[in-house]
């Protein structure tokens, strides 16, 4: 159980276009689902929190108009890159809490989606 | 917000000895600790985990300790072996959060 996928894999786009990603929890319920960021040989940085039926809250420095986030269903989230530049070329990994054990701090990643942006 | 330091970044071991890796958190309320195992291109892979009420948690020959007084908490591996090599990530995480990432440590195990 606690299955996340993500779809697409991997994406090569030319500058300035857009780029949707999908984030789905195949198996369970997730009102909150979070959106990292990860570039080469560097860590996971998180992007923002993805909330069903509400806007998202974005970190620090994340431009919430460059990177849309729509949470649509309790098992749905999007992440819309728009106007991608060649400094938006990263591996984009999105994560929900599940219940393992009855807990909710476990989280379960998606399998990632490489962005190459020309 | 949460900080989360790791150290060291790299760390080289020859098959059988053991690894440490450690990490510091910042916020007092975080309850969560896992440690994930990376592969290049893949999704983190969780190997172990403590919350904050346990100070020791082992599975077989990984075991991770939490000083909550100190703030931080360590991943032990013991009888390294090569296919242990990979980028390891601690992360710390308030209830209900996202979780708050360390800088990873590449251990390389070479036989």
């Amino acid at each position: 159980g606690a299955v996340v996928s993500q779809h697409p894999s991997w994406v090569i786009c030319k500058s300035g276009t857009s780029v949707k990603i999908e984030c789905r929890s195949l198996d369970f319920q997730a009102t909150t689902m979070f959106w990292y960021r990860q570039f080469p040989k560097q860590s996971l940085m998180l992007m923002a929190t993805s909330n069903e039926g509400s806007k998202a809250t974005y970190e620090q420095g994340v431009e919430k108009d460059k990177f849309l986030i729509n949470h649509a269903s309790l098992t749905l989230s999007t992440l819309t890159v728009t106007s991608a530049h060649p400094e938006d070329s990263s591996f984009y990994i999105c994560s929900a809490p599940g219940l393992a054990g009855g807990r909710s701090d476990t989280q379960y990643f998606g399998p990632g989606t490489r962005l190459t942006v020309l | 917000g949460e900080n989360v330091e790791q150290h060291p970044s790299t760390l080289s071991v020859q098959e059988g000895d053991s690894a440490v890796i450690k990490c510091t958190y910042s916020d007092s309320a975080s309850n969560y600790f896992p440690w994930y195992k990376q592969e290049l291109g893949k999704r983190p892979q969780l190997i172990i985990d403590i919350r904050s009420n346990v100070g020791e948690k082992k599975d077989q020959r990984i075991a991770v300790t939490l000083n909550k007084t100190a703030k931080h908490f360590s991943l032990h591996i013991t009888e390294t072996q090569p296919e242990d090599s990979a980028v390891y990530f601690c992360a710390a995480s308030r209830p209900g959060t996202a979780l708050i990432f360390g800088k990873g440590t590449t251990l390389s195990v070479s036989s």
